[in-house]
């Protein structure tokens, strides 16, 4: 079956434009998540859904930074006023959201640079 | 809060031999998991074995275990009979249960596996 989908796979903007980064769920997962991962350094988490709300957002850098997920399924990672500190790579997972293992399936990503 | 250490930057070894990556990590909730995810050049986080904090025996999957030293806080990755395909970023992750669903990342180990 397909897996997460993340669109664009890159996104270049110049400092303090919008940006809107997308992900596309596996069918059926209840749980998505959004990490950031700067160069060199390992996933850090932003925020997680359970469903259409959002569960855990305390991973979020500041107000800049907004996920809506209106339906449950698609996400949308909303970047405002961007900075070249954003520039990293934001990557989504999803997962059915139960105990246990609860495998998170990420996707391939969405590379982000602010000039 | 949990913390994931991992203190080796980069790794080398032959085709064909094992290799045993370290993960450490800090928690007070009783009730974790501990994940390791590959991440190859192109970039997709991809999972490879879990251990629940209350599991007696080490995870094995495949060429992976888990040699889990629940005492001692430590969670290293053993990869037997390495392949060429091997070579990637493995990151050591954790999600505990007071802590929501996310998974907190190590700052990875680099492989590579020589001919």
């Amino acid at each position: 079956g397909a897996g997460v989908s993340q669109t664009p796979s890159n996104k270049v903007t110049e400092k303090g434009k919008y940006v809107e980064l997308r992900c596309d769920p596996i069918s059926g997962h209840t749980a998505l998540y959004w990490y950031r991962q700067s160069l060199g350094q390992g996933p850090e988490f932003l925020i997680y859904f359970q469903g259409t709300g959002a569960a855990d957002d305390s991973g979020l850098p500041n107000d800049r930074f907004f996920a809506v997920r209106p339906e449950g399924s698609v996400s949308t990672l909303k970047i405002q006023r961007t900075e070249r500190g954003d520039s990293a790579m934001y990557l989504c997972a999803s997962s059915f959201g139960g105990q246990g293992v609860d495998e998170q399936f990420f996707g391939p990503g969405t590379r982000l640079t602010v000039l | 809060a949990q913390k994931i250490t991992q203190t080796q930057p980069g790794m080398f070894v032959q085709e064909k031999e094992a290799v045993t990556l370290d993960c450490t990590y800090d928690t007070s909730d009783p009730s974790y998991g501990l994940f390791w995810y590959k991440q190859p050049s192109s970039g997709e986080m991809i999972f490879l074995i879990y251990q629940g904090s209350y599991d007696q025996q080490n995870a094995t999957e495949g060429r992976y275990s888990l040699n889990f030293q629940k005492a001692r806080k430590s969670a290293n990755l053993v990869i037997s009979a390495s392949q060429l395909g091997d070579s990637a970023m493995y990151f050591c992750a954790m999600r505990a249960k007071g802590g929501g669903n996310k998974l907190t990342f190590g700052t990875g180990t680099q492989l590579k596996v020589e001919l």
